[in-house]
């Protein structure tokens, strides 16, 4: 069973970079069928996609969060990453990453962290 | 790019049944969406993915309990036999273009 765990810190301070790794097991980040993605849930709100990557390195961003997001990608550790710069309070919320899958959706989801944006 | 509208809330007896519904925005009727599960203080979990023409295909696990239908821009997810641990957020998802979009969400509560 596809596996994914988020991993990075719950506390970042406005204005910097919030960066999170997720770690992929039980399944290739190589495959050729997959998207790998992040989703974010602000407390007691709905779900807002981030972005993908595809094993080959190619990205696309929701354009709302465009110019503050990069996922990078790394095969040889199986694990894609986020980073999301100049933070503020709103990008408060539980980061989940997950496997997106083109003629399926969202497959699988990792159980999620919480990253505050706080001082 | 697609929009899609849910209901904010329902609810529905113990052991009854409940259809809960996605519209899809115009000039995407004939979309893929998936269904999506959010119990209280835990992750998503992927219920299915639905076709315009109404066949689905649910992920491993899912109770016999959960369907799928549609109707022109309109997806459903139907839960028969209500059980407890059904009250939960529903989430409906779609994508085009290499962008991916969720609903607003469905409250469930089982009375």
């Amino acid at each position: 069973q596809l596996q994914l765990q988020e991993s990075g810190p719950g506390l970042v301070k406005p204005s910097e970079t919030l960066s999170l790794t997720c770690t992929v097991s039980a399944g290739s980040i190589s495959s050729s069928s997959y998207y790998w993605g992040w989703i974010r849930q602000p407390p007691g709100k709905g779900l807002e996609w981030i972005g993908n990557i595809y094993y080959s390195g190619s990205t696309y961003y929701n354009p709302s969060l465009k110019s503050r997001v990069t996922i990078s990608v790394d095969t040889s550790k199986n694990q894609f990453s986020l980073k999301l710069s100049s933070v503020t309070a709103a990008d408060t919320a539980v980061y989940y990453c997950a496997r997106l899958n083109g003629a399926a959706g969202t497959d699988y989801w990792g159980q999620g962290t919480l990253v505050t944006v706080s001082s | 790019q697609p929009v899609l509208t849910q209901s904010s809330s329902a609810s529905a007896s113990l052991g009854s049944s409940v259809k809960l519904t996605c519209t899809l925005s115009s000039g995407h009727s004939t979309y893929i969406i998936a269904w999506h599960q959010q119990q209280p203080g835990k992750a998503p979990r992927y219920l299915m993915k639905l076709e315009g023409s109404g066949s689905y295909n649910k992920a491993s696990g899912v109770p016999d309990r959960f369907s799928g239908s549609s109707s022109g821009a309109d997806r459903y997810l139907t839960i028969s036999n209500l059980q407890s641990e059904d009250e939960a957020d529903y989430y409906c998802e779609t994508w085009d273009s290499n962008t991916w979009v969720f609903g607003g969400g469905t409250k469930l509560t089982v009375l």
